[in-house]
């Protein structure tokens, strides 16, 4: 009965590269939501996705930042050139029904992004 | 702009006492907040929840209480445990064609022993 699932939980990244960061929902869950969290700072929604859609992105910057739920596999939250003020932990939450207000989320662990 | 507030940044309390984080959110069609806990180097993790059709609800050792009339959400724990040491997240789901979840800066509870 595993819950969300975040891979690299931990990611190091040199200004101008890629971080590629992965999200595997709960069973048979089939919304995902993505934020950023800096330190001693809430969450910031960036994304919300159901398999093969974006919903919301209203919080994702316009530049460098994509992210995709595709119909197999793990959503990614990609940044491309990345820049030190990237650095942050991003979490990836999923929910069970039809997007409706009183939807659960669950979150996962985190991937802590370091931009050197 | 819109937001979601906490009134304390820090909140510290005696073990075995009971403690309330305090949340006020200026958005009145939100219908559904929900409080999490988030412990270092953790996901939030969802406590407890309540719609705007409530006023107060209960769970384990936690209680949220929602007034509308003044846009103010509480969490009461009772009997504050060391394990209950953490930051405290109250947050609201707003309809924007999905339901983006809209968090506060948090409260950070330090339970003394």
């Amino acid at each position: 009965n595993a819950g969300v699932m975040q891979n690299p939980r931990h990611l190091v990244r040199r200004r101008g590269q890629e971080a590629r960061l992965r999200c595997s929902p709960m069973k048979g869950h089939s919304h995902v939501y993505w934020y950023r969290q800096l330190p001693e700072e809430g969450l910031k929604f960036m994304v919300y996705l159901q398999k093969e859609n974006i919903i919301d992105e209203s919080g994702m910057p316009k530049e460098r930042f994509s992210a995709e739920f595709p119909k197999e596999g793990p959503s990614i939250l990609r940044i491309q050139q990345v820049v030190r003020g990237d650095s942050a932990a991003y979490f990836c939450a999923s929910s069970l029904t039809t997007g409706t207000s009183t939807d659960t989320q669950y979150f996962g662990p985190g991937t802590r992004l370091t931009v050197l | 702009g819109e937001s979601v507030g906490l009134h304390l940044p820090t909140l510290s309390v005696q073990e075995g006492d009971n403690s309330i984080i305090n949340c006020a959110y200026s958005n009145s069609a939100s219908d559904y907040f929900i409080w999490y806990k988030q412990e270092s180097g953790k996901g939030p993790q969802f406590i407890i929840d309540i719609r705007s059709n409530m006023d107060k609800r209960q769970g384990q050792r936690v209680t949220v209480l929602l007034n509308k009339t003044v846009k103010h959400l509480s969490l009461q724990i009772a009997a504050t445990q060391p394990g209950d040491s953490a930051v405290y997240f109250c947050a609201e789901n707003r309809n924007t064609g999905g339901f983006k979840t809209i968090f506060g800066a948090g409260t950070r509870l330090f339970v003394k022993a």
